[in-house]
């Protein structure tokens, strides 16, 4: 089935530090991998997302890498801060109308 | 701009009671609508989804049940609560990625 793995599943950096997490997917009809990020009590908001034809997309700290032929997609978050922390979510939109979510990472970022 | 309205915020209620859960979406039409739950310290697991009024597909068997009577409208629903119904209920809408409601936090006592 369609299915999204993803780590690690806790990362504790220390602020100024990278983090990177990755993820796997299966469906390689997926044409849309969106990153969520959800601090403690909130809702999941949007803070990137990447289409099957491009590799890499930028936004001032933070980036996402694709490579499809692996299905593979990561998150990389530069230059660290306590405000970072939060926990992250990978998906990926099936080719009908649901998106499947990673388990998430819980990113702790000390000061 | 789009927006959406979930409520209440946070609901208390004892097993075998009613439930529910209203989400409203502001600024566009024909939204794709999605109910998610998640249990403390979780991912996201889909309940239901509705690509249009009245059609609404449903993902885990359970409890719970959804409508969509009108096109900016999805409702969450549950004749009798039970203990393992609590968690945190998330409206969302889809464009190319999801906007989600503020949330409930239900605890089913």
């Amino acid at each position: 089935g369609e299915n999204v793995e993803q780590h690690p599943s806790t990362l504790s950096v220390q602020e100024g530090d990278s983090a990177v997490i990755k993820c796997t997917y299966s469906d390689s009809a997926s044409n849309y991998f969106p990153w969520y990020k959800q601090e403690l009590g909130k809702r999941p908001q949007l803070i990137i997302d990447i289409r099957s034809n491009v590799g890499e997309k930028k936004d001032q700290r933070i980036a996402v890498t694709l490579n499809k032929t692996a299905k593979h997609f990561s998150l990389h978050i530069t230059e660290t801060q306590p405000e970072d922390s939060a926990v992250y979510f990978c998906a990926f939109h099936t080719g009908g109308f649901k998106t499947i979510f990673g388990a998430g990472t819980r990113l702790f970022v000390k000061a | 701009s789009q927006t959406i309205h979930q409520w209440p915020a946070t609901l208390v209620q004892p097993v075998g009671s009613p439930l529910s859960l209203e989400c409203t979406v502001e600024g566009t039409s024909n939204p794709n609508l999605y109910w998610y739950r998640q249990a403390a310290g979780r991912g996201l697991q889909l309940l239901f989804y509705s690509v249009g009024i009245g059609q609404i597909s449903s993902e885990v068997p359970q409890n719970l049940s959804a409508s969509r009577p009108q096109d900016r409208q999805f409702i969450l629903s549950s004749k009798k609560l039970l203990l393992s119904d609590s968690g945190f209920y998330l409206c969302a809408w889809r464009q190319h990625g999801y906007t989600f409601g503020s949330g409930t936090r239900l605890t089913v006592v």
